[in-house]
């Protein structure tokens, strides 16, 4: 399968500690975006790449939040000393970046980090 | 960024044909029109992307009215399977804009 993966899958940490997600993108897409999803509400946008430069940042991304994508591949969210209002599912997706407006420039998610914070 | 209206709710029987409209009345003259498709604890999934007229697929249709200010999905013939939330989005699509989720369209199909 060549489309977005991210990993883990399910995390399940307590309050305080630090993870890490990763998300490796389809092939040669050079846009990557973090989203984050709670239940019964739509994904909410957090961050996204262009090759390995982050050229934008949501309000929601507070200061315990960092992505990096330091080769212009995979990406990085970290979250440091977690809340358990960070609980969510975690979406990484992918695009091919900037072309012809008649292409369109689909965006593909991956399946999500789920994250619980107990 | 164009904001997009869509019913909450809507429930269907299988081998029925299901239109979710949704209204973006400001939709800029660069933006196109994407559906996605999401089940439980999955990421959306990419279901049909128009500018103008109507485009289709395998999956489904997309009408788009000359003046843009809405949309319509059709899915033909739906499955329980189809049971998802649906969002409709709009966008430039260079991607400098990233996209911007509603709370979508909660479809339950019924057997």
């Amino acid at each position: 399968d060549t489309g977005v993966s991210q990993d883990p899958r399910h995390k399940i940490t307590k309050r305080g500690q630090n993870v890490t997600f990763r998300c490796d993108p389809i092939s040669e897409h050079n846009r990557l975006y973090w989203y984050r999803q709670t239940l019964g509400q739509g994904p909410e946008f957090l961050t996204y790449f262009q090759n390995e430069a982050q050229l934008e940042k949501s309000r929601l991304l507070s200061d315990r939040f960092s992505a990096e994508r330091p080769k212009g591949s995979f990406s990085t969210l970290e979250i440091q000393r977690t809340e358990q209002g960070d609980s969510a599912m975690y979406l990484c997706a992918s695009s091919l970046g900037q072309g012809p407006p008649q292409r369109g420039n689909t965006i593909y998610f991956g399946e999500g980090s789920w994250l619980t914070v107990v | 960024l164009a904001k997009t209206t869509q019913p909450i709710s809507m429930d269907s029987y299988e081998g029925q044909e299901v239109n979710i409209t949704c209204s973006h009345n400001n939709i800029a003259t660069n933006d196109y029109i994407t559906w996605y498709q999401q089940f439980p604890s999955q990421g959306p999934r990419f279901i049909i992307q128009g500018y103008k007229t109507k485009v289709t697929n395998e999956v489904a249709s997309l009408f788009i009215p000359a003046d843009r200010k809405s949309s319509t999905l059709s899915l033909p013939r739906v499955s329980l399977s189809d049971t998802a939330v649906y969002y409709c989005l709009v966008g430039d699509n260079s991607g400098n804009t990233p996209l911007v989720f509603g709370k979508g369209t909660r479809l339950s199909v019924i057997a």
